[in-house]
């Protein structure tokens, strides 16, 4: 039971629109959410977060939106740049006791056409 | 101030063989966590260490896999008997403590079991 799903494998989007990753999940323990950037060879990069206690968190170019009824979250950029072509992945922790215990989606790779 | 390190950056081994992972936090950190990605998939948490101490292994496999993180030196990530099906990358993360959000993650080890 995939408990956090990004259902898009791929997004193909033009240099300076918006792009838009998409993340679902099922746990409705979960109460923090974090979006990381990964690119090949390399380990997963912080992004951005949201608490569950929030719908919004905004951060330069990049935005978290968090629908908990919906159980749904996005991450925006806003503007694209080729630079931003990576994997992104969607994360979501429930446990207090262990906050790095994060369950993770299968990712979702951008890539940003010039 | 360096940043995750983990070695080697690349691994093989045949069937059967032991492999040892090895991950330095960051300075002053001394809560380490070790990830595991199989092809296609997110990150998938296998244990949360802190000095000396197992904090939660409910992500590792019960058999074959071993995780400790010594007063001196680095984590060690120890997977004994290796099987085709442990070949994927294997990440660690540290912190300062145990914290909600983003956490910086090293380059990985990459196993490959032939």
């Amino acid at each position: 039971d995939q408990q956090v799903k990004q259902n898009s494998p791929s997004l193909s989007v033009q240099e300076g629109r918006i792009s838009i990753l998409n993340c679902d999940y099922t746990n409705s323990m979960f109460d923090y959410f974090l979006w990381y950037k990964k690119y090949p060879a390399e380990g997963p990069t912080f992004l951005i977060s949201i608490s569950s206690i929030k719908d919004k968190n905004e951060d330069g170019r990049f935005t978290v939106f968090l629908n908990k009824s919906a159980k749904h979250l996005s991450l925006h950029i806003v503007p694209s740049q080729p630079g931003d072509s990576a994997v992104y992945f969607c994360a979501a922790s429930a446990d207090n006791t262990n906050a790095g215990k994060s369950t993770f989606g299968d990712g979702t790779t951008l890539t940003v056409k010039p | 101030n360096a940043g995750v390190m983990q070695n080697p950056r690349h691994l093989v081994r045949r069937r059967g063989q032991e492999a040892r992972l090895r991950c330095s936090p960051m300075k002053g950190h001394s809560h380490v966590y070790w990830y595991r990605q199989l092809p296609e998939e997110g990150l998938k948490f296998m244990v949360y260490l802190q000095k000396e101490n197992i904090i939660d292994e409910s992500g590792m496999p019960k058999e074959r896999f071993s995780a400790e993180f010594p007063k001196e030196g680095p984590s060690i990530l120890r997977i004994q008997q290796v099987v085709r099906g442990d070949s994927a990358a294997y990440f660690c993360a540290s912190s300062p403590r145990n914290r909600l959000g983003g956490y910086t993650f090293g380059s990985g080890t990459r196993l490959t079991v032939v």
